[in-house]
């Protein structure tokens, strides 16, 4: 069965610096992977996604993840947050039935 | 459009009401989804329906219950609330693809179950 593993429950980064988000998936066969971001009493939107095309994948924002096989890893990076980032940050990946998974979370903190 | 919206926004429950909360989209979607959100949990999928007509348990069904009305409208019924139950419910729908695709979702719907 496919899971998704959110290393960090809370990631705290100053304003200006480089933000680092890693999601760990398992998985029998490669996965469509996602990263979503909800802010405080939102509901979800799409950050990116990646469905066995490049590698690299660039989202909304400024954000960019890649996908590494060998690691099993899509880590979410921003080369600069800014305070507007400080949100929850969901990894998600496809389970086959249409359905996603979701990782528990990172939220992400920014400070001025 | 309205995208994906939900109703009621907040409701708070005694133990052993029932209630049904509403989902609705207009992005011609086939598919929609159910999910309640618990701190430290993410989201878990409690049922979906790939299309009109059909109905499909997710991750967590037990306490629910969901009908597809039509190709817009997605319900989730509790007939029996318990404080368990106590969530954040979250809607969603999805274009009409064969490969997974990008998953809209509403604004969620926050419970509490005394």
């Amino acid at each position: 069965a496919q899971s998704v593993t959110q290393l960090d429950s809370h990631v705290s980064v100053s304003e200006g610096t480089p933000v680092l988000l890693r999601c760990n998936y398992s998985s029998s066969y490669s996965p469509s992977l996602f990263w979503y971001v909800q802010h405080p009493n939102k509901g979800l939107q799409l950050l990116l996604k990646y469905t066995s095309a490049a590698t690299l994948v660039k989202g909304i924002n400024g954000f960019e993840a890649e996908f590494k096989k060998s690691e099993t890893s899509f880590h979410l990076t921003k080369p600069s947050a800014h305070m507007s980032d400080a949100a929850e940050y969901f990894c998600a990946s496809d389970t086959g039935r249409r359905a996603l998974t979701f990782g528990s979370g990172t939220r992400l903190q920014v400070q001025p | 459009n309205a995208g994906v919206t939900q109703t009621p926004k907040f409701q708070v429950l005694k133990t052993g009401q029932s209630m049904t909360l509403q989902c609705a989209q207009d992005m011609n979607h086939n598919s929609m989804y159910w999910y309640r959100q618990d701190p430290g949990m993410g989201l878990r999928l409690i049922y979906y329906s790939a299309s009109e007509g059909t109905t499909d348990k997710g991750e967590v069904p037990n306490g629910y219950n969901v009908s597809r009305l039509n190709k817009r409208e997605f319900s989730l019924r509790l007939e029996s609330a318990a404080p368990s139950q106590t969530s954040v419910y979250f809607c969603a729908s999805q274009v009409p693809s064969g490969v997974p695709e990008t998953q809209y979702f509403g604004p969620g719907t926050r419970l509490l179950v005394l």
